[in-house]
């Protein structure tokens, strides 16, 4: 299993600024991934971090509005750059330790209000 | 296309009655589906995964490759069981595709 905490937990924030989401892991993980739900929405998945290469994109992300950062096993930061009220939204970090079949830990999630 | 489709938004039964929550998917490949659980204020966590066969909580799941669903299913409902339901489909690099998610409610 693993255990994930994020931070910060909630943060209200103004237009046009960043807010960089911190995530970190009580074991070496293979895979993590970064999630956003909306409102009454599902998930939707950002990107997949790698540790010590870019991380991968899904379509719709860019780099340049959520860059991420993986320097090492245990540890991921994701930035939400340059923010507007649509980006109002809980951020989700996940992990697959084993990169088998196996179940995702997610953290408990960063409530985002960009006003 | 690889996509995962939960029907009912929103689930509401009576304790004790029986419940299904139905998942249906679209895969190419030979998928690995699992539920994933949502309880109020707490984080997301998996519920059970197909290749287990396994209940929790009561609950199962069968693939019915036929049909492609993978519907859950719980005899008497308990009031605790109220919480948000996923299904999600992983795909060949890993990654879960995930269905909109269904409210279950349970009345006492």
């Amino acid at each position: 299993s693993a255990v994930i905490s994020q931070k910060p937990s909630r943060d209200i924030c103004q237009r046009g600024t960043s807010l960089t989401i911190q995530c970190q892991v009580d074991s070496q993980v293979t895979m993590m991934f970064w999630y956003r739900q909306q409102p009454g929405q599902s998930l939707t998945l950002i990107a997949t971090a790698n540790q010590g290469s870019e991380a991968t994109y899904e379509s719709g992300f860019v780099i340049d509005k959520f860059p991420i950062s993986r320097p090492n096993l245990t540890f991921s930061t994701l930035t939400v750059s340059n923010m507007s009220p649509e980006d109002s939204s809980i951020y989700l970090c996940s992990v697959l330790p084993g990169g088998h079949t196996y179940e995702q830990y997610f953290g408990p999630g960063t409530r985002l209000t960009v006003t | 296309a690889q996509r995962v489709t939960q029907p009912e938004k929103l689930l509401s039964v009576f304790k004790g009655a029986p419940v299904e929550l139905k998942c249906n998917y679209s895969y190419s490949g030979s998928p690995e589906l699992f539920w994933y659980v949502q309880y109020s204020r707490q984080r997301l966590q998996l519920l059970l995964r197909h290749i287990s066969r396994e209940s929790i909580k009561g609950f199962t799941a069968d693939l019915n490759k036929g049909e492609t669903s993978f519907h859950l299913k719980k005899p008497f409902a308990q009031e605790e069981d109220s919480a948000m339901y996923y299904c999600a489909l992983e795909d060949s690099n890993y990654q879960l595709i995930w269905g909109a998610g269904t409210k279950l409610i349970i009345k006492p």
